[in-house]
């Protein structure tokens, strides 16, 4: 079967960086997405890593390591707009596995 | 460029009825799939269809279907409903490939269609 795992919720403040962690046991593997979700509205893309290492897109950065099976989400300078669920998806071939997404509250 | 849509929007139904959701994909986009999204089980994959044909299938029972249509858009379809199928249905575009494996191929996810069912 597939596994993906991600922390329920987490809080932060308004300005710090928060690490979110996603581990992931999959039958296949063709690369991991993040997406963001706020409430009520549909997900959208943030990254995507199919090699190992850290991909950097402003405030956001995501980092994989396909041995241990592990990837994590990387948001700095936090702001109260981003307060969301974050949402990691392994894709095999046409397939996409989400985990149960992360609340993300941030706080002034 | 327009996102992808679907209709409707809210919809309420009660136990043993029969539902018909509709996406229309990017345009462009060949494969569309569809995701149910419940607070305790987060977003489950339904199936996926590329150039009209079902390509691959999650684990959902046979009251689940699905179809694509020549220009790309979708349509699922719930036949008996139960309270348990009340959910945010999300349908999914992206370009896709015949041979299946598309890179970095991003689903763009439209806005759902939330279901009640009473």
């Amino acid at each position: 079967g597939q596994n993906i795992d991600q922390p329920t919720e987490m809080t932060a403040t308004e300005g710090a960086i928060v690490q979110i962690n996603c581990t992931y046991q999959t039958s296949g593997f063709n690369g991991l997405f993040w997406y963001q979700q706020h409430a009520g509205e549909a997900p959208t893309f943030l990254s995507y890593n199919v090699l190992d290492g850290l991909e950097e897109k402003g405030r956001f950065s995501s980092f994989l390591s396909r041995s241990k099976g592990y990837s994590y989400l990387l948001l700095k300078e936090l702001q109260m707009k981003d307060s969301a669920s974050y949402l990691c998806a392994v894709r095999n071939f046409n397939k996409f596995y989400f985990g149960s997404g992360t609340k993300l509250n941030v706080k002034p | 460029k327009a996102g992808v849509t679907q209709t409707p929007r809210y919809l309420i139904k009660t136990r043993g009825q029969q539902v018909t959701l509709s996406c229309s994909p990017i345009s462009g986009h060949r494969s569309v799939s569809w995701y149910q999204q419940t607070p305790g089980q987060g977003l489950q994959f339904l199936f996926e269809y590329f150039s009209e044909t079902q390509r691959n299938k999650g684990n959902f029972p046979g009251r689940f279907s699905g179809r694509q249509f020549s220009n790309s858009r979708s349509e699922m379809n719930v036949s008996t409903l139960e309270l348990g199928d009340s959910a945010l249905y999300l349908c999914a575009s992206s370009p896709g490939t015949e041979g299946g494996y598309s890179g970095a191929n991003v689903l763009t996810f439209g806005a759902g269609s939330r279901l009640t069912v009473l």
